[in-house]
């Protein structure tokens, strides 16, 4: 099985910051990995597939770069509602498989 | 709009099973496939298997494997996830998701269902 892997597991970081969150799989995914935000009390939401397309109607300063077993999620200008979880999910090979999260918080 | 509605929460004693339901609504049931993921308290995402609500047979994880059981019905656009031999440690919130692929599998999850908590405790 695929193991992914992110960091930071935590950041602090203020409104208008840029923030960068890396994600690692344990082999080539080639770009089939995708990016999730998950607010507390709720369930995931979908933001980046494919390691670089926003999903509909996802903010544009969410942005994904990346390929093969290096990725990342950038928050251009961080907003207050962007403080979350965010998971990567590797979508190359089953069974999925999710990162253990990077928490936004407020500095 | 495309919405997955599931079960309400349930509490279950250990070696008890408990039948999660998934309501799909606002798009054709049987194009899409639906997967199961769960996340324990305080804890990331587990992915516990894959339906297609055309026909097939399920797919689950290893970890699950022996355990669960994932059905549909058609006529009500409802997929099922039967756990069994529950145990403390499966006390999570259970999530349905529908893959973002039309009639194939992207392993992509959007939108997902609003989750149930299950509680495994004597």
């Amino acid at each position: 099985d695929i193991q992914m892997t992110q960091s930071p597991s935590s950041v602090s970081a203020s409104i208008g910051d840029r923030v960068t969150i890396t994600c690692r799989a344990s082999q080539d995914i080639s770009s089939w990995l995708a990016w999730y935000q998950q607010k507390p009390g709720k369930a995931p939401h979908l933001l980046i597939f494919g390691a670089t397309s926003l999903q509909s109607g996802v903010p544009s300063r969410f942005s994904g770069s990346g390929s093969g077993t290096h990725f990342t999620l950038t928050i251009r200008s961080l907003q207050p509602e962007d403080f979350a979880t965010y998971y990567c999910q590797q979508a190359s090979s089953f069974p999925p498989a999710f990162g253990p999260g990077t928490k936004v918080g407020i500095k | 709009q495309v919405q997955l509605v599931q079960s309400g929460a349930e509490v279950k004693k250990p070696g008890a099973s408990v039948k999660f339901s998934c309501k799909a609504s606002g798009y054709t049931f049987t194009s899409y496939y639906i997967h199961w993921v769960r996340q324990a308290p305080g804890q990331g995402l587990q992915w516990m298997g894959i339906i297609n609500p055309d026909g097939g047979s399920p797919s689950y994880s290893q970890k699950f494997q022996g355990r669960v059981t994932m059905t549909r019905d058609t006529s009500t656009s409802t997929v099922y996830m039967h756990l069994s031999s529950l145990r403390p440690e499966d006390t999570a919130v259970y999530y349905c998701a529908r893959d973002t692929g039309i009639t194939m599998t992207n392993n992509w999850f959007d939108p997902w269902g609003q989750g149930t908590l299950v509680t495994v405790s004597s």
